[in-house]
């Protein structure tokens, strides 16, 4: 069966600082991967889209970036932390092709102080 | 670009109420449609799906939706609410022309009275 690891749970970062949020998933291969925020009641905001490796949608403009180094492997990164990244990441897969879903990590509460 | 609209940002409701949430997308091709719940303190997990066939899919818990293609809609229902149906629910769209880019909607906060 497929799984999804997702950490830390849990992270507190001063500004300026930089960011590393992992992302592995187990059990298949050639996944599509999904960085998602998720603000309160402002739902769910698709940051990063990959369907392959080195290949990275950036979905908004911001102060973050992505990198997916291995197949199943996927990197939501900072350089320097502002205080309007704070917030709660969530990674995704989801089978490559259509009529697919996507199933979720349990997300990293994300403060930077 | 593809988009998707949640009309109602909250919803309280006693139990045995009936529920309807209101999703409607912005897509110009053919279309998977998703609803995700995420009760308090757990992850998002998938609530049901369409991808084809009979519009009017079932899903876990007595939830169900319908897909009517002439409205761009997908709304969420289930006759009787119970207090454990206290949630987030989320509609999500992705479709081949976007590279089966999975879009959410802005959710709708549940609040289920007992």
């Amino acid at each position: 069966s497929q799984t999804i690891h997702q950490w830390p749970a849990t992270l507190v970062q001063p500004v300026g600082s930089p960011l590393s949020l992992e992302c592995t998933v187990e059990g298949t291969s050639n996944p599509n991967l999904y960085w998602y925020r998720q603000a309160a009641g402002r739902g769910l905001q698709l940051l990063f889209y990959s369907i392959g490796i080195d290949q990275i949608s950036s979905e908004v403009p911001q102060n973050l970036s992505a990198s997916r180094p291995q197949d199943r492997q996927f990197i939501l990164s900072s350089k320097k932390l502002l205080l309007s990244d704070s917030g709660f990441y969530l990674c995704a897969w989801s089978r490559a092709g259509i009529n697919t879903e996507a199933f979720f990590g349990q997300g990293t509460r994300l403060t930077v102080v | 670009a593809q988009s998707v609209s949640q009309h109602n940002h909250h919803v309280i409701l006693s139990e045995a109420a009936s529920l309807e949430l209101g999703c409607n997308y912005s897509y110009g091709g053919t279309v998977n449609l998703f609803w995700y719940v995420q009760y308090p303190g757990q992850h998002l997990q998938l609530l049901l799906k369409y991808f084809s066939g009979d519009p009017l899919v079932k899903g876990i818990k007595g939830f169900e939706a319908e897909f009517i293609k002439s409205k761009f809609s997908f709304n969420l229902r289930k006759p009787s609410v119970q207090w454990s149906d206290t949630a987030e629910y989320f509609c999500a769209v992705n479709g081949e022309r976007a590279g089966n880019m999975l879009t959410f909607g802005g959710g709708t906060r549940l609040m289920v009275k007992p």
